[in-house]
C-alpha cells in the first residue's frame, strides 16, 4: 500500500508554454499533498503543501502565480508551471501524507524547458 | 547553518555495515526519516523514527537517535550493490500538515 503515481514523468516544453503535472495516490485518501522541487546532485526543497478542497500554502520565494496548485479531490492534486522558462527545468516530486507522520512520494516528473 | 546536514559520500566494501549520519538543529523534530533515491527516481521511504524514540530496527536497517546531540544514524548491515544510492536524512517538525526538511543526501557507494 502506500503507493503514489505522477504523470507525467518527463515533459519536454517550449519557454512560454504551460506544464501541468498530476500527483495521484492510488490506495489511499491524502488530505495533504506537498510538491518538491530538486535540482541536479541537491536535495529536495518544499514548494509548497496543497490541502484538499483549500488554497495552497506556498514556501517563502516560491512564486503561486507560476506554480498554480490545485488540489481537487483526496487522491489527485496538480502542479502547473505557468508561462515556464528554462530557469524552471528541474525535478518535480510530490509526496501525499497518508498520517501525521507518513510521507510518501511519487515517481518524480523530470521537466526541461527549451 | 543548514537545518539538516550530512555528509554527501560513503564508501563502503560489499558485506560490511554501512553507517550513514546525520545531524539536525532544531529541536522540535518530531519525526526523523531515512529515505532512499536510486538514479532517476523518487524517493522511497526506509524507515522513521519517533523523537522520544532511541532506536528502531528493521531487518537489516538500524536507526540510531541521540537526541541531546541532535544526531540521527542509518546502520545497513551486510550491505549489497543494490544498496547503492542516495540516502535523505529528513525531519518534521509538526504533524501531517508540514512538509519534510531534507538534508543534501549521502551517496552510498559500494565497492566490491
Amino acid at each position: 500500500g502506500a503507493v503514489v503515481s505522477q504523470h507525467p514523468s518527463r515533459v519536454i516544453c517550449k519557454s512560454g508554454t504551460s506544464v501541468k503535472i498530476e500527483c495521484r495516490s492510488l490506495d489511499f485518501q491524502a488530505t495533504t499533498m506537498f510538491w518538491y522541487r530538486q535540482f541536479p546532485k541537491q536535495s529536495l526543497m518544499l514548494m509548497a503543501t496543497s490541502n484538499e478542497g483549500s488554497k495552497a500554502t506556498y514556501e517563502q520565494g516560491v512564486e503561486k502565480d507560476k506554480f498554480l496548485i490545485n488540489h481537487a479531490s483526496l487522491t489527485l492534486s496538480t502542479l502547473t508551471v505557468t508561462s515556464a522558462h528554462p530557469e524552471d527545468s528541474s525535478f518535480y516530486i510530490c509526496s501525499a501524507s497518508r498520517s501525521s507522520y507518513e510521507q510518501y512520494f511519487g515517481p518524480g516528473t523530470r521537466l526541461t524547458v527549451t | 547553518g543548514e537545518d539538516v546536514e550530512q555528509s554527501l559520500f560513503l564508501s563502503v566494501r560489499e558485506g560490511d555495515s554501512s553507517v550513514i549520519n546525520c545531524t539536525y538543529t532544531d529541536s522540535s523534530s518530531t519525526y526523523l526519516y531515512w529515505y532512499k533515491q536510486e538514479p532517476g527516481a523518487g524517493l522511497q521511504l526506509l524507515t522513521y523514527i519517533f523523537s522520544n524514540m532511541d532506536m528502531k530496527q528493521d531487518q537489516r536497517l538500524t536507526v540510531l537517535l541521540n537526541k541531546k546531540d541532535k544526531h540521527l544514524s542509518l546502520r545497513i548491515a551486510d550491505t549489497q550493490t543494490g544498496d547503492s544510492a542516495i540516502y535523505f536524512c529528513a525531519e518534521i517538525r509538526g504533524g501531517g500538515a508540514d512538509g519534510l526538511t531534507f538534508g543534501k543526501g549521502t551517496h552510498l557507494i559500494i565497492q566490491p
